[in-house]
């Protein structure tokens, strides 16, 4: 079955410090990837999305994530965190299965603390 | 362009009663998908609309729930005999009609039901 897994319910990081959300995923042929950001009583906002070429994908707010297909991890990444930064984050993949369109599935989530 | 807009944002009833949900998606876009979302979950995929089109329904939409898309515009999402099973925020997403395009998200719309 297709699936995406988030390890860590919750990621703490001093602000000025590097932070990796970690993001593995299991679909059939080559994903395409997404890394979303919730803050409270919000809508998901797009950070990237990977669909093909250069493993490092440039994002939103700094934001970037690497795709490494032998790995099969999409993992989040920012070279200096900021308190701001404290949030919801949830990586998905795209189902092969879903034809033309572009339904997604979803990881569980995991929660970006960032402490002054 | 003003982004998906979903109304209302919150929404309390009582067991058994009717909701209807409304998401107004970023013009142009034809593409038009529903998710739900339950606390410390991701969302998951409900349904799908191309233009007017209903195309896919998850298992997770029982008989109770049922979508449209008039004339391709906005969406209604309706649930009868709401049970307690059924709060949870309730997510609807717009894209250009591309496999690759980007889904933006609405505000959402967290139902509870009591």
């Amino acid at each position: 079955a297709q699936s995406v897994a988030q390890p860590e319910d919750q990621v703490n990081v001093a602000e000025g410090n590097p932070l990796t959300v970690k993001c593995t995923y299991s679909v059939s042929g080559n994903p395409y990837l997404f890394w979303y950001v919730q803050y409270p009583n919000r809508g998901l906002q797009f950070l990237l999305k990977y669909i093909t070429g250069d493993n490092l994908v440039k994002g939103s707010y700094g934001f970037e994530a690497e795709f490494n297909k032998s790995q099969t991890s999409f993992h989040l990444k920012k070279p200096s965190a900021l308190v701001s930064d404290s949030a919801l984050y949830f990586c998905a993949v795209r189902d092969p299965g879903s034809g033309g369109y572009n339904k997604l599935i979803f990881g569980a989530g995991t929660r970006l603390a960032v402490h002054p | 362009d003003t982004g998906v807009s979903q109304n209302p944002r919150h929404k309390i009833t009582k067991r058994g009663q009717n909701v209807t949900f409304r998401c107004d998606p970023i013009s142009e876009h034809n593409r038009l998908y529903w998710y739900r979302q339950t606390l410390g979950q991701g969302p998951e995929f409900l349904t799908y609309f191309q233009n007017e089109a209903q195309l896919e329904k998850s298992r997770l939409l029982s008989d109770r729930f049922s979508a449209e898309r008039p004339k391709g515009s906005f969406s209604t999402l309706e649930i009868q005999r709401t049970e307690q099973g059924d709060s949870a925020m309730y997510l609807c997403a717009s894209s250009w009609d591309r496999v690759t395009d980007t889904q933006y998200f609405g505000p959402g719309t967290r139902l509870t039901v009591l």
